[in-house]
This record gives structure tokens, sequence and C-alpha cells, in this order.
């Protein structure tokens, strides 16, 4: 079965880290980028970063720029998503989400059930 | 960065009905527009891309049209189980969603 499976998310405090990790399974990890998207409570959704299947190519939101880093695992068919100095503004369901080309395109064929981050003292 | 504007934000339509939702964006995005729906509690999936192409397995009351600035969604039939949020996405460069449209059935 095709699937992503994300996790990592939980409660932390204002300016701590927490990393997030996808599994993918049932498609080859390596022949697509990847992406993080996030969903505030109640709110719409925003793209977060975005790993091309070689690493060459990495992208981030502004809103995240300098905080986040996004990185991949071949070995292990694995996303993670390493955040740093969080803030209230962050708390949210965070997917993971697969491209449908080797580079990023910005087509998200495939969705993970989603992590939650609640960014709180 | 290229803003979104969805509308209406939210509609309610009679099973049968049917239902259209407009996107536009802040310049011109070419036909780089996608479409996804998100049942309640559940992941968005992919319905419509580069604005009128079906994704695999879509049910053909799904349709979208429209290109450079302005674009249509449209639900030929509304069915219950089409009870969602949809949201339009320009992949033009960095991507942007719009704000959402919630249908309900009336």
């Amino acid at each position: 079965e095709v699937e992503l499976v994300d996790s990592g998310g939980g409660l932390v405090q204002p300016g701590r880290s927490l990393r997030l990790s996808c599994e993918a399974s049932g498609f080859s990890f390596d022949d697509f980028a990847m992406h993080w998207v996030r969903q505030a409570p109640g709110k719409g959704l925003e793209w977060v970063s975005g790993i091309s299947w070689d690493r060459s190519r990495v992208d981030y939101a502004d809103s995240v720029k300098g905080r986040f880093t996004i990185s991949r695992d071949s070995a292990k068919n694995s996303l993670n998503l390493q955040m740093n100095s969080l803030r209230a503004e962050d708390t949210a369901l965070y997917y993971c989400v697969k491209d449908r080309d080797v580079g990023i395109t910005w087509y998200f064929d495939l969705w993970g059930r989603g992590t939650q981050v609640t960014v709180s003292s | 960065d290229i803003q979104m504007t969805q509308s209406p934000s939210s509609l309610s339509a009679s099973v049968g009905d049917r239902v259209t939702i407009t996107c536009q964006a802040s310049q011109d995005i070419s036909n780089y527009l996608n479409w996804y729906q998100q049942k309640p509690g559940k992941a968005p999936e992919l319905l419509i891309y580069d604005a009128s192409n079906l994704e695999r397995g879509v049910p053909s009351r799904f349709s979208g049209s429209g290109s450079g600035t302005d674009f249509t969604f449209t639900i030929s039939s509304l069915q219950p189980e089409d009870i969602a949020t949809y949201y339009c996405q320009q992949c033009d460069t960095l991507p942007t969603f719009g704000g959402g449209t919630k249908v309900e059935i009336k």
C-alpha cells in the first residue's frame, strides 16, 4: 500500500526544538521530491518546505526560513523536518506530502495523515 | 508571493445541484493551478491538476477550467460524499493556497 506515516509531533515550549519524521512505503521514495505542508487549527493550508529527490534543491517558506531544516534519508525511506526556535504561530497539523516528480513541481499527489505540533508555554 | 483569492468561503447546496467555486491569482500563473478536496478530519487529496486535468480515479462530475489569473472548479451534480473543503493552489512559483471553500448539503 502506498502510504506516508508522519510522526514526531507534540507539545513544546516557545523557543524550543522538535523533529518531525515521515516514513514512506509502497513507492520508490528516491524517485520523488517531498514536502511538508501545515494547517493551523481551523485554518487553511500552508506549504512549509520541499526537497528534491537528490537533495540538490531545497525550498522554504519565508515564515520558517532560517529556523526549519528539511532532510531525507534514502536508506530509511524517510523525510524529516528539524524545527528550531519554535513560535506559537507554528502550531499546526504538519503533513508529509509527496511530489509527483523527481524535481520540485509542487503537485502534491499523496499526503500523510499529519502530526500535531503545539507550541505553548 | 502570489496571492490566491477563493470564493465563496462557504456554500450550501442540494444533492444534484451544480456547484461552482472560483479562484483568482494575483498574477498570471498560466495553467499552474491545482484543486484539492479535504474531507472533515482527513488529509487533502489532489482532484485536478494543471487547471483542468482530472487526477486518476477522480469522478467525472468534478471539473476545472481557466488560465492566467481566473479559474473555476465545478461539481456537476453534488453528491453527499462531496461534503468537504476545497482548496485551489498555484504551482507556478513557491506554492500558495486559496483560503478554501466549505461545501455543505442544504
